[in-house]
């Protein structure tokens, strides 16, 4: 079945790196996607990877991919307080469908 | 292009009172999705359309939500009769293919009282 899962939680300090991770089953995902929420606000891409890569990078985006063991992470270079939200991550499914985990709260401390 | 454009931002109804959402995908976008987000269950689909046919309605809780496309350009999601337990934020998405990323507009806070 499709299921994506991610931790709910990740508090950092101010310029420090923020990793968030996430999980998912379907191998045959084409593209992974994050996404930002922030407050009051819906979710914004932020970035993604296709499937035959491995790393992306991004000004302080770092996406990186094992695809043998379905796992897909963010870091967040020298994070700042502007940077808490929610952050989802997404995959493509084989029916193209996006499937969203439950979201990541990052709480940046100053 | 403005982005997907949701309306309203907020709504509070009492129980037993219909809600519509309204929502305009991007222009030239083929797929339109509703959501629904809640602390408890997070990010649901709903139901999505292409062309402005309902494709997949499976999300869809109840009889009460029932959704419409009548153009490209505007679709409404509608609760009757509401129940508190609705309360949450709805959220609509276009995209321009299955192949592309999904944007989505500011999103709905329903509250049922």
């Amino acid at each position: 079945g499709e299921d994506v899962e991610q931790s709910l939680f990740l508090s950092v300090r101010e310029g420090d790196s923020s990793v968030i991770n996430c999980t998912y089953t379907d191998s045959s995902s084409t593209y992974l996607y994050w996404y930002k929420q922030e407050p009051g606000a819906g979710l914004q891409l932020l970035t993604y990877i296709f499937s035959n890569m491995d790393m992306k990078q991004d000004q302080r985006l770092t996406v990186l991919l094992n695809k043998k063991d379905k796992h897909l992470s963010l870091r967040i270079a020298d994070t700042q307080t502007g940077d808490s939200a929610i952050y989802f991550c997404a995959e493509n499914n084989a029916g193209n469908m996006l499937t969203f985990g439950g979201g990541t709260r990052l709480m940046v401390k100053p | 292009d403005a982005g997907v454009i949701q309306s309203p931002r907020h709504e509070v109804t009492e129980m037993g009172q219909e809600v519509t959402l309204r929502c305009k995908p991007i222009s030239g976008h083929d797929y339109l999705f509703w959501y629904r987000q809640t602390m408890m269950r997070g990010l649901e689909l709903l139901i999505y359309f292409n062309n402005n046919v309902p494709i997949d309605d499976s999300g869809m809780p109840e009889d009460r939500f029932s959704a419409k496309m009548p153009n490209a350009s505007f679709s409404t999601l509608k609760i009757q009769p509401s129940e508190p337990r609705d309360s949450a934020v709805y959220f609509c998405a276009s995209r321009e293919d299955l192949n592309t990323e999904a944007f989505f507009g500011q999103g709905t806070r329903l509250t049922v009282v």
